[in-house]
Protein backbone atom coordinates (compact mmCIF):
# COMPACT_ATOMS: atom_id res chain seq x y z
CA UNK A 1 0.00 0.00 0.00
CA UNK A 2 1.16 3.56 -1.12
CA UNK A 3 2.09 4.91 2.14
CA UNK A 4 4.03 8.09 4.09
CA UNK A 5 4.89 6.62 7.53
CA UNK A 6 5.71 9.06 10.19
CA UNK A 7 6.87 8.20 13.82
CA UNK A 8 6.21 8.26 16.97
CA UNK A 9 2.70 9.63 16.37
CA UNK A 10 2.35 10.71 20.20
CA UNK A 11 5.58 12.74 22.29
CA UNK A 12 5.44 14.40 25.33
CA UNK A 13 8.94 15.25 25.97
CA UNK A 14 10.81 18.30 27.87
CA UNK A 15 12.64 21.52 26.76
CA UNK A 16 16.07 20.74 25.66
CA UNK A 17 15.86 16.91 25.02
CA UNK A 18 17.06 16.10 21.53
CA UNK A 19 14.47 14.64 19.35
CA UNK A 20 13.90 12.89 15.54
CA UNK A 21 10.38 12.36 14.09
CA UNK A 22 11.07 9.90 11.04
CA UNK A 23 9.39 10.03 7.80
CA UNK A 24 9.32 7.46 5.46
CA UNK A 25 7.72 6.87 1.63
CA UNK A 26 6.92 3.96 -0.57
CA UNK A 27 6.39 5.71 -3.56
CA UNK A 28 9.48 6.42 -5.00
CA UNK A 29 8.39 10.66 -4.96
CA UNK A 30 11.20 12.87 -5.29
CA UNK A 31 9.98 15.63 -2.93
CA UNK A 32 9.37 15.26 0.47
CA UNK A 33 8.34 18.58 3.12
CA UNK A 34 7.51 18.87 6.73
CA UNK A 35 4.69 21.02 8.08
CA UNK A 36 3.44 22.28 11.15
CA UNK A 37 0.09 22.94 11.87
CA UNK A 38 -1.20 25.19 14.52
CA UNK A 39 -5.11 26.61 15.35
CA UNK A 40 -5.49 29.74 13.23
CA UNK A 41 -1.98 29.24 11.05
CA UNK A 42 -2.87 26.51 8.54
CA UNK A 43 -0.05 24.79 7.63
CA UNK A 44 3.15 25.69 7.55
CA UNK A 45 6.39 24.59 5.54
CA UNK A 46 9.23 23.67 7.34
CA UNK A 47 12.17 21.79 5.50
CA UNK A 48 11.50 20.79 2.27
CA UNK A 49 13.30 18.28 -0.15
CA UNK A 50 13.49 17.92 -3.70
CA UNK A 51 15.28 14.97 -3.86
CA UNK A 52 18.54 13.44 -2.66
CA UNK A 53 21.11 15.66 -0.49
CA UNK A 54 18.75 18.30 -1.56
CA UNK A 55 17.11 20.42 1.28
CA UNK A 56 15.34 23.90 1.92
CA UNK A 57 13.84 25.91 4.28
CA UNK A 58 10.32 26.46 4.38
CA UNK A 59 8.42 29.52 5.65
CA UNK A 60 9.56 28.41 10.04
CA UNK A 61 12.71 26.70 9.76
CA UNK A 62 14.12 27.91 12.85
CA UNK A 63 14.72 25.33 15.47
CA UNK A 64 14.68 22.40 13.20
CA UNK A 65 17.20 20.42 11.12
CA UNK A 66 16.33 17.29 8.22
CA UNK A 67 18.19 15.23 6.39
CA UNK A 68 17.93 13.21 2.75
CA UNK A 69 20.43 10.51 2.63
CA UNK A 70 17.86 7.72 1.42
CA UNK A 71 14.92 8.93 -0.66
CA UNK A 72 12.86 7.56 0.95
CA UNK A 73 13.40 8.69 4.19
CA UNK A 74 13.00 12.14 5.04
CA UNK A 75 13.74 12.90 9.08
CA UNK A 76 12.62 16.09 11.41
CA UNK A 77 15.54 16.57 13.60
CA UNK A 78 15.04 19.25 16.77
CA UNK A 79 17.90 19.52 18.58
CA UNK A 80 17.22 21.44 21.72
CA UNK A 81 13.14 21.45 21.55
CA UNK A 82 11.16 24.24 23.10
CA UNK A 83 7.55 24.94 24.11
CA UNK A 84 6.55 27.41 21.10
CA UNK A 85 7.58 23.82 18.98
CA UNK A 86 4.72 22.02 20.60
CA UNK A 87 2.49 21.36 17.98
CA UNK A 88 1.19 18.73 15.34
CA UNK A 89 3.86 17.60 12.51
CA UNK A 90 2.97 16.43 9.10
CA UNK A 91 5.44 15.00 6.61
CA UNK A 92 4.31 14.85 3.46
CA UNK A 93 5.65 13.73 -0.56
CA UNK A 94 5.04 14.07 -3.70
CA UNK A 95 6.47 12.40 -7.35
CA UNK A 96 7.75 15.65 -8.16
CA UNK A 97 7.60 19.86 -7.47
CA UNK A 98 6.38 22.67 -9.34
CA UNK A 99 3.82 23.61 -11.71
CA UNK A 100 3.11 19.73 -12.91
CA UNK A 101 -0.06 18.17 -11.35
CA UNK A 102 1.59 16.05 -8.37
CA UNK A 103 -0.66 16.21 -5.20
CA UNK A 104 0.54 15.62 -1.56
CA UNK A 105 0.27 12.51 -0.06
CA UNK A 106 0.22 13.44 3.91
CA UNK A 107 1.62 11.22 6.82
CA UNK A 108 -0.85 10.57 9.75
CA UNK A 109 0.72 13.53 11.64
CA UNK A 110 2.74 13.37 14.64
CA UNK A 111 1.78 15.16 18.05
CA UNK A 112 4.43 16.66 19.65
CA UNK A 113 4.40 18.13 23.33
CA UNK A 114 7.03 20.16 25.03
CA UNK A 115 7.01 20.58 28.67
CA UNK B 1 7.09 36.23 1.17
CA UNK B 2 4.22 34.85 -0.87
CA UNK B 3 0.86 34.85 0.96
CA UNK B 4 -2.26 33.19 0.30
CA UNK B 5 -5.13 34.38 2.35
CA UNK B 6 -8.29 32.17 3.22
CA UNK B 7 -11.49 33.26 3.97
CA UNK B 8 -13.90 32.86 5.88
CA UNK B 9 -11.80 30.71 9.12
CA UNK B 10 -14.89 28.91 10.22
CA UNK B 11 -18.21 28.17 8.66
CA UNK B 12 -21.51 26.49 10.65
CA UNK B 13 -24.10 25.61 8.25
CA UNK B 14 -27.26 23.84 8.25
CA UNK B 15 -27.31 20.39 6.50
CA UNK B 16 -28.50 20.99 2.91
CA UNK B 17 -27.12 24.38 2.78
CA UNK B 18 -24.22 25.99 0.15
CA UNK B 19 -20.49 26.23 1.61
CA UNK B 20 -18.15 28.43 -0.08
CA UNK B 21 -14.34 29.45 1.06
CA UNK B 22 -11.95 31.37 -0.99
CA UNK B 23 -8.58 31.90 -1.56
CA UNK B 24 -6.75 34.83 -2.35
CA UNK B 25 -2.82 36.36 -3.65
CA UNK B 26 -1.03 39.18 -3.87
CA UNK B 27 0.60 37.57 -6.44
CA UNK B 28 0.22 35.58 -9.38
CA UNK B 29 -0.22 31.94 -8.50
CA UNK B 30 1.73 29.19 -11.12
CA UNK B 31 -1.16 26.82 -9.53
CA UNK B 32 -3.57 26.40 -7.17
CA UNK B 33 -4.19 22.79 -5.23
CA UNK B 34 -7.26 22.24 -2.46
CA UNK B 35 -7.07 19.66 0.12
CA UNK B 36 -9.40 18.40 2.94
CA UNK B 37 -8.46 17.45 6.29
CA UNK B 38 -11.53 15.65 8.58
CA UNK B 39 -11.13 15.88 12.08
CA UNK B 40 -8.23 14.16 13.65
CA UNK B 41 -7.06 13.22 10.17
CA UNK B 42 -4.52 14.52 7.87
CA UNK B 43 -4.60 16.33 4.44
CA UNK B 44 -5.59 15.32 1.55
CA UNK B 45 -5.41 16.40 -2.25
CA UNK B 46 -8.37 17.11 -3.61
CA UNK B 47 -7.90 18.55 -6.97
CA UNK B 48 -4.88 20.82 -8.87
CA UNK B 49 -6.07 23.91 -10.83
CA UNK B 50 -3.57 25.04 -13.92
CA UNK B 51 -5.23 27.38 -16.17
CA UNK B 52 -6.60 30.78 -15.84
CA UNK B 53 -10.38 30.83 -15.46
CA UNK B 54 -10.32 26.70 -15.13
CA UNK B 55 -13.68 25.31 -13.60
CA UNK B 56 -13.65 21.80 -12.05
CA UNK B 57 -16.55 19.58 -10.78
CA UNK B 58 -16.25 16.63 -8.57
CA UNK B 59 -20.18 15.89 -7.42
CA UNK B 60 -21.15 18.45 -5.38
CA UNK B 61 -18.01 20.18 -5.04
CA UNK B 62 -17.19 22.87 -7.52
CA UNK B 63 -13.37 24.66 -7.90
CA UNK B 64 -12.59 27.68 -9.62
CA UNK B 65 -9.05 29.79 -10.81
CA UNK B 66 -9.59 32.91 -11.14
CA UNK B 67 -8.80 34.55 -14.41
CA UNK B 68 -6.19 36.62 -13.40
CA UNK B 69 -4.68 33.29 -11.04
CA UNK B 70 -4.57 35.25 -8.04
CA UNK B 71 -7.64 33.43 -6.74
CA UNK B 72 -9.65 30.92 -6.50
CA UNK B 73 -13.19 29.12 -4.48
CA UNK B 74 -14.27 25.54 -3.33
CA UNK B 75 -17.95 25.54 -3.59
CA UNK B 76 -20.07 22.72 -2.10
CA UNK B 77 -23.35 22.26 -2.65
CA UNK B 78 -25.94 20.79 -0.84
CA UNK B 79 -23.71 20.26 2.10
CA UNK B 80 -23.64 16.94 4.09
CA UNK B 81 -22.46 15.72 7.31
CA UNK B 82 -19.81 14.09 5.15
CA UNK B 83 -18.41 17.30 4.44
CA UNK B 84 -17.55 18.42 7.83
CA UNK B 85 -13.54 18.93 8.07
CA UNK B 86 -11.04 22.14 7.23
CA UNK B 87 -10.76 23.16 3.67
CA UNK B 88 -7.03 23.94 2.70
CA UNK B 89 -6.10 25.77 -0.55
CA UNK B 90 -1.99 25.65 -1.46
CA UNK B 91 0.01 26.79 -3.97
CA UNK B 92 3.77 26.35 -4.94
CA UNK B 93 5.89 29.67 -5.13
CA UNK B 94 8.92 29.90 -7.29
CA UNK B 95 11.20 28.81 -4.80
CA UNK B 96 9.14 25.38 -4.85
CA UNK B 97 8.06 26.32 -0.96
CA UNK B 98 4.55 25.46 -1.09
CA UNK B 99 2.18 27.73 0.33
CA UNK B 100 -0.82 26.76 2.18
CA UNK B 101 -3.64 29.35 3.19
CA UNK B 102 -4.82 28.92 6.65
CA UNK B 103 -8.09 27.07 6.14
CA UNK B 104 -11.71 26.85 6.48
CA UNK B 105 -13.43 24.86 9.32
CA UNK B 106 -16.89 23.50 7.97
CA UNK B 107 -19.15 22.13 10.84
CA UNK B 108 -22.89 21.18 10.12
CA UNK B 109 -26.16 21.32 11.72
CA UNK B 110 -27.98 18.14 10.94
Amino acid sequence: EAQVTQNPRYLITVTGKKLTVTCSQNMNHEYMSWYRQDPGLGLRQIYYSMNVEVTDKGDVPEGYKVSRKEKRNFPLILESPSPNQTSLYFCASSLSWGRSNQPQHFGDGTRLSIL
Amino acid sequence: GQQVMQIPQYQHVQEGEDFTTYCNSSTTLSNIQWYKQRPGGHPVFLIQLVKSGEVKKQKRLTFQFGEAKKNSSLHITATQTTDVGTYFCASYSSASKIIFGSGTRLSIRP
